[in-house]
């Protein structure tokens, strides 16, 4: 089956800094891969997500870049700022009505004021 | 607005005793999702459905029953609490083909003593 692996588990960075966070995943057949942030006490919100048929994907301040050769997908925040602080989960899906998705393990991100 | 809401959001109970915990969502969506939240496991799928009287099992559904009378509910139980069942658990709904673009609850944390 698949398996999604974050790395690294924690990342710090100064505010205004970008922040990168980088995804592997072993299955080929997967062909959409979203990104969560969890806030402390919250649940899972999705904030971008991207389908194999695209390389890049920007929406304000994040994007995320898809290599499909090397079966890794990276999220990209730029200018960041204190409220970017949060656990950030990716994942990786083939689509359809029996897809599975299956989440990495998650990044601690924080933002140094 | 619509939503999706869990109770209780904090519930303790002793091993062995029969717990269930509430998923409700108004954004009739057709799909929805139970997952625990464990350190160093990410995110593991439960129990998911498709529709009404649909269920079916995922990674770790062991322990663990739901049932779909309705498009709003998705009840999750566990049947005989176990203290591997402490964890966080959240339930998720969306309005896509599989597992796309997930609408999570803000979570019920679970010990069992």
């Amino acid at each position: 089956g698949e398996n999604v692996e974050q790395h690294p588990s924690t990342l710090s960075v100064q505010e205004g800094d970008s922040a990168v966070i980088k995804c592997t995943y072993s299955d080929s057949a997967s062909n959409y891969f979203p990104w969560y942030k969890q806030e402390l006490g919250k649940g899972p919100q999705l904030i971008i997500d991207i389908r194999s048929n695209v390389g890049e994907k920007k929406d304000q301040r994040i994007a995320v870049t898809l290599n499909k050769t090397a079966k890794h997908f990276s999220l990209h925040i730029t200018e960041t700022q204190p409220e970017d602080s949060a656990v950030y989960f990716c994942a990786a899906s083939d689509t359809g009505a029996n897809s599975k998705l299956t989440f990495g393990k998650g990044i601690t991100l924080s933002v140094r004021p | 607005d619509a939503e999706i809401t869990q109770s209780p959001r904090h519930k303790i109970t002793e091993t062995g005793r029969q717990v269930t915990l509430a998923c409700h969502q108004t954004w009739n969506h057709n799909n929805m999702f139970w997952y625990r939240q464990d350190l160093g496991h990410g995110l593991r799928l439960i129990h998911y459905s498709y529709g009404v009287q649909d269920t079916n099992k995922g990674e770790v559904s062991d322990g663990y029953s739901v049932s779909r009378s309705n498009t709003e509910d998705l009840p999750l139980t566990l049947e005989s609490a176990a203290s591997s069942q402490t964890s966080v658990y959240f339930c998720a709904s969306s309005p896509a083909n599989g597992r796309e673009k997930l609408f999570f609850g803000s979570g019920t944390q679970l010990s069992v003593l």
